[in-house]
């Protein structure tokens, strides 16, 4: 059983498109967070959630949204894809956003924009 | 949280130790030194943290100097699996986000 899920795992769009990833995790945790790692391996933090609300924005374009039906789900909303959108993004959780414990990441989602 | 220096690769040969070592000169009294590593094409993975003393767990140790300045994680065993770029990342109690640097390459050879 997966702790953390996205999916899909892999997804290939036109620039200009809108799409959507989708996290789940099944830890009970009560903070979530979306990564993005670009082509040259950085991982930096995008949004965090804690219980549904959003405790972290690093700047991220308009473009991206994420929203947080419940504190088991995350999902990264992105309109009018460009180019450089493309990378790799990871979804993660932690048991609480005080706690000093670890984050569980997921297994990523391969966004290709042509 | 404090700035964190890593080489950039390393090589380890099968079932030897591998030592990583990281500076973390800035690092202040309540951050905690946490270790993470990715294998390629797989999220990252924790692997253990520390804030003063030396810790183990069925990963890795960590050793922290006295002074807090540097650690050093420590795979007793190194397996072919454990080819990696491993994160040594400096985080406060309290602090929501996790703050990867570029990391060190970590290639076991047989």
């Amino acid at each position: 059983d997966t702790a953390v899920s996205q999916t899909p795992k892999y997804l290939v769009t036109q620039m200009g498109n809108d799409k959507s990833i989708k996290c789940e995790q099944n830890l009970g945790h009560d903070t979530m967070y979306w990564y993005k790692q670009d082509s040259k391996k950085f991982l930096k933090i995008m949004f965090s959630y804690n219980n549904k609300e959003l405790i972290i924005n690093e700047t991220v374009p308009n473009r991206f949204s994420p929203k947080s039906p419940d504190k088991a789900h995350l999902n990264l909303h992105i309109n009018s894809l460009e180019l450089g959108d493309s990378a790799v993004y990871f979804c993660a959780s932690s048991q609480s956003a005080s706690n000093t414990g670890e984050l569980f990441f997921g297994e990523g989602s391969r966004l290709t924009v042509l | 949280d404090a700035k964190t220096t890593q080489p950039t690769s390393m090589d380890c040969a099968e079932g030897r130790a591998a030592n990583l070592p990281c500076n973390h000169s800035t690092i202040s009294g309540n951050e905690y030194v946490y270790w993470y590593r990715q294998i390629h094409s797989q999220g990252p993975q924790y692997i253990i943290h520390g804030l003063k003393n030396n810790e183990t767990n069925e990963m890795a140790s960590l050793i922290i100097t006295e002074d807090r300045k540097s650690s050093t994680l420590i795979l007793p065993h190194a397996t072919l699996r454990d080819t990696a770029v491993y994160y040594c990342i400096g985080r406060y109690s309290g602090n929501e986000k996790l703050t990867f640097g570029t990391g060190t390459r970590l290639t076991i050879i047989p």
